[in-house]
């Protein structure tokens, strides 16, 4: 059954922590994607890769990085935590060659103290 | 920013009726998606309809998309309690980046026993 799988599935930081959101897809996707999701905005893109080492900013990307190292790896980084970066963060990948759904993992809530 | 617009925010059936969500947006398409999302979970891909197509079947699923009125229609027939969900709709705009989509804020669906 293939999959996008996020590392934690609840998370609890405190402010001015970094805080690394990792992503691992088994699907051979070239692109992968960060959202966060919040009540009443829906879903903003943060970053996104098409590549090995390749990103790209989204929407919202201030106060965020992301890494990725290996194809199947997406890692979301938030340098100094803050109160409103509390929030579901979703990772999605999908292939590069043809238009095709996104696959999501189930999300990270993530609580900023 | 936000492309795609549903309508209506929420909307509350009896099992056994259909269910009908719409989705307006402002510029052009390369295609449009419909996902699925149970309560504090991730997204799941339901339909994708290119913008030369007009309608699309899958199950209990019918997508209608007119790109004279940049709108689509969900259509979900003799509903289900397992169909409550939030449904969103996503476009992949031309000329954007490969098939990076924009997510709409999403329609709330409850499915009465």
């Amino acid at each position: 059954d293939v999959k996008v799988t996020q590392s934690s599935r609840y998370l609890v930081k405190r402010t001015g922590e970094k805080v690394f959101l990792e992503c691992v897809q088994d699907m051979d996707h070239e692109n992968m994607f960060w959202y966060r999701q919040d009540p009443g905005l829906g879903l903003r893109l943060i970053y996104f890769s098409y590549d090995v080492k390749m990103k790209e900013k989204g929407d919202i990307p201030e106060g965020y990085s992301v890494s990725r190292e290996k194809k199947e790896r997406f890692s979301l980084i938030l340098e100094s935590a803050s109160t409103n970066q509390t929030s579901m963060y979703l990772c999605a990948s999908s292939l590069a060659e043809l238009p095709s759904g996104y696959t999501f993992g189930s999300g990270t809530r993530l609580t900023v103290v | 920013s936000q492309q795609g617009e549903e309508d209506p925010q929420a909307l509350s059936i009896q099992e056994g009726e259909n269910a009908t969500m719409n989705c307006s947006y402002k510029t052009s398409i390369n295609n449009l998606q419909w996902y699925r999302q149970n309560s504090g979970r991730g997204l799941v891909h339901l339909i994708l309809i290119r913008s030369n197509e007009r309608e699309k079947h899958s199950g209990r699923l019918r997508v209608t998309l007119d790109t004279s009125k940049k709108s689509s229609s969900l259509l979900i027939t003799a509903s289900r309690a397992a169909d409550t969900a939030s449904y969103f709709c996503a476009t992949e705009n031309s000329g954007g980046s490969n098939y990076k989509l924009t997510f709409g804020k999403g329609t709330l669906l409850t499915v009465n026993p």
